[in-house]
């Protein structure tokens, strides 16, 4: 069963600080992580991708990968209001799986 | 813009009564996933499509159906509804199979009275 673990949060920060999201993952042979936001109501929207060791940088928002340890993290610098939303970590299995698996989410709250 | 679109957006249904979603995409992505989300859980994958060849998942209860007539409509039936199934249904495409990111529409979020 493979399996991708997030705290649930809510996770609060307060508006220009530093958010930071977690994320570890069961399938040791998983090749591919995704980071989607999600606000109340909506579809999961992309945020960002990430397929080798290290970080990944896209304007505010960091991913970080380390295969090794099984686990995936995205920053938020300078958060803001806008930004609260449920974060989702989605991993797809290498050697010819589909299918992504989701963490449940966490929910991330900007206090002004 | 290239986009998924699902209609509608909010469907009210009754129990035991057939109820269809609708998807559609301008991205000519080959892949269509269905997913079921309910409230304050993970995205479930129902099945999807690559091309023709449909997929369906496991654990996919019977009471749920798919169609897809050509490259940008995909169709979601479920044949009876139940309480359980109320929940948000999301569409998502991907270019190919593996490897590849998905792309989200909008969600139809179904009530079932």
């Amino acid at each position: 069963q493979k399996e991708v673990e997030q705290n649930s949060g809510p996770l609060s920060v307060p508006e220009g600080a530093i958010a930071s999201l977690n994320c570890t993952y069961s399938d040791r042979g998983s090749q591919s992580f995704f980071w989607y936001r999600q606000y109340s109501g909506k579809s999961p929207e992309l945020i960002m991708s990430i397929y080798s060791n290290g970080d990944k940088e896209d304007g505010r928002f960091t991913a970080q990968l380390n295969k090794a340890s099984q686990y995936v993290s995205l920053l938020i610098r300078d958060s803001q209001p806008s930004d609260s939303a449920t974060y989702l970590c989605a991993v797809l299995s290498g050697a010819g799986s589909y299918q992504l698996t989701f963490g449940k989410g966490t929910k991330l709250s900007v206090i002004p | 813009d290239a986009m998924v679109i699902q209609n509608p957006r909010y469907q009210v249904t009754q129990f035991g009564k057939p109820v269809t979603l609708s998807c559609s995409q301008t991205l000519n992505h080959n892949v269509m996933y269905w997913y079921q989300q309910k409230s304050s859980q993970a995205p479930k994958l129902l099945f999807h499509y690559y091309d023709k060849d449909f997929n369906n998942e496991a654990d996919t209860p019977d009471n749920f159906q798919s169609r897809r007539p050509n490259t940008s409509f995909c169709f979601l039936d479920i044949r009876s509804p139940g309480l359980g199934d109320a929940a948000m249904y999301l569409c998502a495409t991907s270019p190919q199979r593996y490897q590849e990111t998905q792309y989200f529409g909008p969600g139809t979020r179904l009530l079932v009275l």
